[in-house]
This record gives structure tokens, C-alpha cells and sequence, in this order.
């Protein structure tokens, strides 16, 4: 695709169910990045993936949280028994290569409300 | 995490005003920075990536300049334009991978 798509747009769910967001990254990038900005807060930083390398997990906020990147090209997030603080907006990145010169090209995000 | 600040955390003006934002970030280990604006319901756009101590960056209306040495970058915005409203997000690369974002500053253009 032209962009970087996210999906589900909106998510809301009641507090202890497990949650799955998707990334689907620009064809050909081999960077792949998870951010969430909670309200009043910046973009924080979860986990990158790069091309076929062990992924960095150091942002990640518990063990709630996990992601895979299958094949070099979609992202998959996963939130398990979410809690009401894991409310954000996820936001996937793509970069194409791991150069210090190249932008990140951002999705449109998911909102994720939990009740 | 590495502590990235951005000033003021958010400006009105009028149409036809000119403006800047400041961006602070460590000045040890460099690799870039990186300036995005993120309009309501959009994804952020990259606006420049600055790589070299001294770098004028300039698209249209908007412009930014780098030092590395003391750790700040400026962003300008010249003859602002409601469309210009958004929030101006400034992102710092220390390892070649991981951006460490500001909070970013929220610009709002009246006519």
C-alpha cells in the first residue's frame, strides 16, 4: 500500500480482555516501530523490529504486552487482561532501513479505550 | 529514556504571524533529529531529519536549524496559516533506531 495502515481504527473494551492491533507497514521497509501516546503524555517508544533481527523490546511496559512481526512485513500487538491505564493511541511506524537519515512514516493509529 | 523538551507546550497566533518552537535534547551520542506535525485525525508527517551540527532545513513556509553541540533545535514558521495548526512533535536518535519524542507543542492559527 501507499501507507503505513493500522487497524482496528477504535478499540473499546472492558478491562481484562486481551486486545490485538495490527500494523501493516510500507512494502519494502524493513524498520518496523510500536509507539502509544496516553492522554497528556508523548509518543512512547514499545518496540522495533529490524529486518530479521532479534526485536527491541526494552520500551514495552510489562509482560501484558507483546508483538510479532511475521514474515518481515505486518505487526501484530498484543495487550493481555488490559488495564485501564493501557488506554492510548498505538501508533505503528515504518523506516526504510535502519539509517539515521530516514524519517519514520507513521500510521493513523489505533485508540484503545478500556472501560 | 532520554529527556527531549519542547517549548512553549502550545501557542496561539494569528493568521499571518510568524513563530518558533524550541526543541532541547541530550547532546551526547547524536545521531539525528527529527521534527514531525501531527494534525487531528492524521498520522504525524516527517517534516526534516537534521543529522549534522550547523543543518538549515527548509520546506516551504517552514524551517529548522540544528546545534549539537549545546542540544537544541529551532522550528519556525514564517506567515502562519490556519492549516499550519497542529502539533509540532520533535524526536531525538541516539542509537540509530529508537526515537525518544517530546511532548510536543501545540500551534493553533485564528484568522
Amino acid at each position: 500500500g501507499a501507507g503505513v495502515s493500522q487497524s482496528p481504527s477504535n478499540k473499546v473494551t472492558e478491562k481484562g480482555k486481551d486486545v490485538e492491533l495490527r500494523c501493516d507497514p510500507i512494502s519494502g521497509h524493513t524498520a518496523l516501530y510500536w509507539y502509544r501516546q496516553s492522554l497528556g503524555q508523548g509518543l512512547e517508544f514499545l518496540i522495533y523490529f529490524q529486518g530479521n533481527s532479534a526485536p527491541d523490546k526494552s520500551g514495552l511496559p510489562s509482560d501484558r504486552f507483546s508483538a510479532e512481526r511475521t514474515g518481515g512485513s505486518v505487526s501484530t500487538l498484543t495487550i493481555q487482561r488490559t488495564q485501564q491505564e493501557d488506554s492510548a493511541v498505538y501508533l505503528c511506524a515504518s523506516r526504510r532501513n535502519a539509517e539515521s537519515n530516514q524519517p519514520q512514516h507513521f500510521g493513523d493509529g489505533t485508540r484503545l479505550s478500556i472501560l | 529514556i532520554l529527556n527531549v523538551e519542547q517549548s512553549p507546550q502550545s501557542l496561539h497566533v494569528q493568521e499571518g504571524d510568524s513563530t518558533n518552537f524550541t526543541c532541547s535534547f541530550p547532546s551526547s551520542n547524536f545521531y539525528a533529529l527529527h521534527w514531525y506535525r501531527w494534525e487531528t485525525a492524521k498520522s504525524p508527517e516527517a517534516l526534516f531529519v537534521m543529522t549534522l551540527n550547523g543543518d538549515e532545513k527548509k520546506k516551504g513556509r517552514i524551517s529548522a536549524t540544528l546545534n549539537t553541540k549545546e542540544g537544541y533545535s529551532y522550528l519556525y514558521i514564517k506567515g502562519s496559516q490556519p492549516e499550519d495548526s497542529a502539533t509540532y512533535l520533535c524526536a531525538f536518535l541516539n542509537s540509530g533506531y529508537a526515537l525518544n519524542f517530546g511532548k510536543g507543542t501545540s500551534l493553533l492559527v485564528t484568522p
